[in-house]
This record gives C-alpha cells, structure tokens and sequence, in this order.
C-alpha cells in the first residue's frame, strides 16, 4: 500500500544531542511537510519541500533543519534539542502545493528529550 | 490570518448517540474544509473534505457541510461506534497556500 512512513516512532534524546528523525513516501508526491505537534495543540508546520525548494515558515527556529536527498525521504534535523522541543513529529506529503490539495500523514515520531 | 476554531473537548458519548462537533473558521480567501482523523497511535487521515461552499463532505457515516454565511464545516454522525473513538482535527486550507491551518482537536470517547 502506497504510504508515509516514519522512523522511528519513538525517540528518546539528551538535551543538546543533535536528533534526525526520518520520513519516506511511496506516495511519489512532490511535496513533503514537516509539522511539530505539542501535547493538546494543533500541528504546526515547521518547512515544506516542493520538489527540491525548500520553503521554511517564517518562525521556525533556526535549530531545526531538514534535508531532502530524493523524492522519497526527508529528514528532520534538530541541532540542539531543548526541552521545549519534545514533541510529536508529523510527517505529510501532497501532489502539488498550489492549491489545497489533500495532505497525507504519516503515524508520527514522538520525541522526548531528557 | 488563516485560523480554524473548533469545539473544546473531551467529549464522551454512548454508543448510537448522534455526534456533532462544531468547527468554525476564519479565511481572507475561499479555502477548502477538513476533517481529520487521528486514532490512537496512529497518524492522521483524512476522514472528509468539501472544496467550495454548500458542498457536503461524507465518509463512513460522518458528514460535513461547507456553509459560507456562517463560516462552519461542523462534523455530524448519526450513530457513533466505540471504534469511532480518536481525536478529530478541523482543518482549512487556503487556495494557493502551502499549509494547512488546523484546530486544536476534539477527543472522542465512544462507551458501550
């Protein structure tokens, strides 16, 4: 079944160790989102790719970074977790980005950081 | 700016009862409306969506209906199951935008 995968689904990391969290698609789609959830909030789009564009939100802190290698994986980076950045993780990908085009999400990764 | 105000829960219900959760929204364009749905440890899927005004969104029994003059996409089931229970997330998206506005969920617990 086509699908958004992430990995892991649980990860557990010491405030200040750098952490990549892991999303691939089967989707083929062009478009891949990352969204940081907190206990309670709504998701929270942190960038998004369209196709190789990287499109950061305005206040994304500069601690976090994403990279895409191919169409199907993209990687979270966070450089030096502080507590207030454990969270759930959501990974998404879309078609195409202009226009409201449905989003597809993956199960998660849920970080704590001790 | 883009928001999306959705009824507070949690929100417990016995199983048949009718379901509504009520979501409003803000938007400077003419955004589409969705319902997600998230079950436990799970992501979230897409449960419904509605594209322009008056047009009904419907999926395994639970409907929405885009009304422009009030602003509201609210979820309705006539009779809910126990596997109903999840957290339900309103969500807009406006034409041209990349992102994706959400509330802030609704818990449903569904007893027997």
């Amino acid at each position: 079944d086509a699908m958004v995968i992430q990995n892991p689904r649980y990860q557990v990391t010491q405030f200040g160790k750098p952490v990549t969290l892991s999303c691939s698609q089967t989707l083929n789609h062009n478009v891949m989102y990352w969204y940081q959830q907190k206990s309670s909030q709504a998701p929270k789009l942190l960038f998004h790719y369209y196709d190789k564009d990287f499109n950061n939100e305005a206040d994304t802190p500069d601690n976090f970074q994403s990279r895409r290698p191919n169409t199907s994986f993209c990687f979270l980076d966070i450089r030096s977790p502080g507590l207030g950045d454990a969270a759930m993780y959501l990974c998404a990908t879309s078609r195409d980005s202009q226009g409201p085009e449905t989003q597809y999400f993956g199960p998660g990764t849920r970080l704590l950081v001790l | 700016g883009d928001s999306v105000t959705q009824m507070e829960g949690p929100v417990t219900l016995s199983e048949e009862a009718f379901l509504t959760i009520n979501c409003t929204y803000t938007a400077t364009g003419y955004p589409s409306l969705f319902w997600y749905v998230q079950y436990p440890g799970e992501g979230l899927q897409l449960l419904l969506k509605a594209t322009k005004a008056d047009d009904k969104g419907s999926n395994k029994g639970f409907e929405a209906t885009y009304r422009k003059e009030t602003t509201s996409f609210h979820l309705e089931k006539g009779s809910v199951q126990v596997s109903d229970s999840a957290v339900y997330f309103c969500a807009l998206s406006d034409r041209g935008a990349n992102n994706l506005f959400f509330g802030t969920g609704t818990r449903l617990t569904v007893i027997p």
